[in-house]
């Protein structure tokens, strides 16, 4: 099975400010790379799909790089709706999906 | 445009059976480019993937949860639920039930994005 990391954990940023969270798959997974924000109590919510497209209505802030084994999501000019927790998931394995464990961003 | 709604007991008891449906309304399952499961997520933790099928009917799980995990989907292809039996208070999540939709890849491939959640139902596994 593949298994997924990211780092940090949690992260502490201001307002304005462009953060980066990371992503690593246990073996290569081309592009098949997604990352979704979830809000307390809420579902997640798809941002990024193949590893760096933007899903329909997400912010153009949000961007994903990344291919093989390493990807990230970058943040630009947070705004407070954005201190949230966010996931990978890898979706090589599709109908399987292993998420990462996820990095709660804070505000400073 | 499609919407999902869990629905369930809040509460099951330890070694009883667990039973969940998802509520497509907005249209029915009839993709066949489309996966439709269910996704828990246990208080402070992560999101697992327990299992999800098709538009023919083929289902697939999580190898850990493989042999108490039923997916089934009404012939109405506007329900489909989750039952896990045995459980235990690690069994303690919120659930969701989920689409992945998939875009064109490489070959014949499809990246696949989940998409469409419900809002997630508390399950708690206690006596």
């Amino acid at each position: 099975d593949i298994q997924m990391t990211q780092s940090p954990s949690s992260l502490s940023a201001s307002i304005g400010d462009r953060v980066t969270i990371t992503c690593r798959a246990s073996q290569s997974i081309s592009s098949y790379l997604n990352w979704y924000k979830q809000q307390p109590g809420k579902a997640p919510v798809l941002l990024i799909y193949a590893a760096s497209s933007l899903q329909r209505g997400v912010p153009s802030r949000f961007s994903g790089s990344g291919s093989g084994t390493d990807f990230t999501l970058t943040i630009s000019n947070l705004q407070p709706e954005d201190f949230v927790t966010y996931y990978c998931q890898e979706s090589y394995s599709t109908p399987q999906a292993t998420f990462g464990q996820g990095t709660k961003l804070e505000i400073k | 445009q499609q919407q999902l709604q869990e629905s369930g007991p809040g509460l099951v008891k330890p070694s009883e059976t667990l039973s969940l449906t998802c509520n497509v309304s907005g249209g029915s399952i009839n993709s066949d480019s489309d996966y439709w499961g269910w996704i828990r997520q246990s208080p402070g933790k992560g999101l697992e993937w327990i299992g999800s099928f098709d538009y023919s009917g083929s289902t697939y799980s999580n190898p850990s949860l493989r042999s108490r995990v039923t997916i089934f989907i009404d012939t109405s292809r506007t329900h489909f639920s989750l039952k896990l039996n045995s459980v235990t208070a690690a069994d303690t999540a919120v659930y969701y039930c989920a689409r992945s939709t998939g875009s064109p890849g490489p070959g014949n491939r499809y990246y696949y994005g989940l998409d469409l959640w419900g809002p997630g139902t508390t399950v708690t596994v206690s006596s």
